[in-house]
């Protein structure tokens, strides 16, 4: 069975500051690796996916993710955040190849970027 | 298209009483997933559509609940006998098999249900 752990349930951070936010996962098959942020009473918002290829993949709104095998993380990242960065960011993992093809979800770290 | 649409986006109902929602997915997605979310908390998989046919529910889906997806377009989740318990967002979503990968899943903006 596959699961996701995000460390930290909430990052306060200053404005134009950059951030980082931990995910890692556990599966004993290759995954596809996303994240999603969610604003208040919304829906989720893909904000960039890993499937294969380069580790590095960059996403909308200027974030940008690290997959790193050996640790089994994908780590989301921001050099400089904004406002209107504010939600809560959802990490998910499913396998490759599988037959529901679900994601599975971890808790969500709420980023609350300060003046 | 405009993407996963939901309806209503807010219910707010008796304990006891009964109540059902809709999803609209993305016309050419053949995938139909639905989520429950509570508070401080991330998605948790309900159960999932291929076409018209309900292929996995989780052990999360009690008798109350059933959901559909006739003629594999529209999918409704429907809660009996409400208990305030069931207090959430229910989001569902969309994809395109077997291209799921590439496609993305598309959320919609969810229900929020509220059981009094």
């Amino acid at each position: 069975a596959q699961s996701v752990t995000q460390l930290d349930s909430q990052v306060p951070v200053f404005e134009e500051a950059p951030v980082e936010l931990r995910c890692n996962y556990s599966s004993s098959v290759s995954v596809y690796l996303f994240w999603y942020v969610q604003y208040p009473n919304q829906g989720l918002q893909l904000l960039l996916k890993y499937l294969s290829g380069s580790t590095l993949v960059k996403g909308i709104n200027g974030f940008e993710a690290e997959f790193n095998k050996s640790q089994t993380s994908f780590h989301l990242r921001k050099p400089s955040v904004h406002i209107s960065d504010t939600a809560e960011y959802f990490c998910a993992v499913r396998t490759y190849g599988g037959a529901t093809n679900k994601l599975i979800f971890g808790t969500g770290t709420l980023l609350a970027v300060q003046p | 298209d405009t993407g996963v649409s939901q309806d209503p986006r807010h219910k707010i109902t008796k304990r006891g009483q009964n109540v059902t929602f809709r999803c609209d997915p993305i016309s050419e997605h053949n995938r139909l997933y639905w989520y429950r979310q509570t508070l401080g908390q991330g998605p948790e998989f309900l159960t999932y559509f291929q076409n018209e046919a309900q292929l996995e529910k989780s052990r999360l889906l009690s008798d109350r609940f059933s959901a559909e997806r006739p003629k594999g377009s529209f999918s409704t989740l429907e809660i009996q006998r409400t208990e305030q318990g069931d207090s959430a967002m229910y989001l569902c979503a969309s994809t395109f098999l077997p291209r799921s990968g590439v496609y993305g899943y598309t959320f919609g903006s969810g229900t929020r249900l509220t059981v009094v």
